[in-house]
């Protein structure tokens, strides 16, 4: 089963504009993370921000915030201000503590922002 | 300071043959991994490896083995290549004490023709 779901194979977004880009999660093991990576076309895998599941306030990094709902089971990750650097395919991870805290990976976003 | 780091970064090859893609940390992580990305962008994990034990995911051939010199490396050695083993294949380290954020190399691209 699928452990990891992004439903957006694609997103567009106007510069300056904030996107929000969708992850729900499947898991039964309380302690686990949710973790959000970049992939530019470039092709390397850049970390971007992190939350526990234990964790009471949403985490941010910058321009990136994950609104985390747990009890919907959901990660998301909203990106203020997009720069036209922004463009990039966004995965979604989760480990869990249950699994040997191995990373599994949703399908990714392919977000385009546009000038 | 290259974080992670992959040799070579292209490697074209044909069917039958064997090749191996090396892989470095420097940061001192005491966990390594292996990735294959698929043309549709599918990041699915290989092999966890840390100094005591190796987790490998079942549906990975055992034409795949991972070799770790030490605790630095984890280098992937394939026998055999057949035409679907062609994908981009990732290496990353974590460090098992704090949040796990894994940290990846640059990716090689390999292709079998």
């Amino acid at each position: 089963a699928q452990k990891i779901t992004q439903t957006q194979p694609g997103m567009f977004v106007q510069e300056k504009e904030a996107v929000t880009l969708d992850c729900t999660y499947d898991t039964s093991d309380p302690s686990y993370g949710l973790f959000w990576y970049k992939q530019p076309s470039s092709g390397e895998m850049i970390f971007l921000i992190y939350q526990g599941s234990y964790d009471q306030q949403n985490a941010t990094e910058g321009r990136y915030s994950l609104n985390f709902q747990k009890a919907r089971k959901s990660a998301n990750l909203v990106i203020s201000a997009s720069q036209l650097g922004d463009s990039a395919m966004y995965f979604c991870a989760m480990r869990e503590r249950g699994n040997n805290n191995d990373m599994r990976f949703g399908a990714g976003t392919r977000l385009t922002v546009k000038p | 300071d290259t974080a992670v780091s992959q040799t070579p970064k292209y490697l074209v090859t044909q069917m039958g043959n064997d090749k191996s893609i090396k892989c470095e940390q420097n940061l001192g992580h005491d966990t390594m991994y292996w990735y294959k990305q698929d043309s549709k962008k599918f990041l699915k994990i290989m092999f966890s490896y840390n100094n005591k034990e190796l987790i490998i995911n079942e549906t990975v051939p055992n034409r795949f083995s991972p070799k770790s010199p030490d605790k630095a490396h984890l280098n992937l050695h394939i026998n055999s290549l057949e035409l679907g083993d062609s994908a981009v294949y990732f290496c990353a380290s974590s460090q098992r004490t704090s949040t796990y954020e894994q940290y990846f190399g640059p990716g090689t691209r390999l292709t079998v023709t």
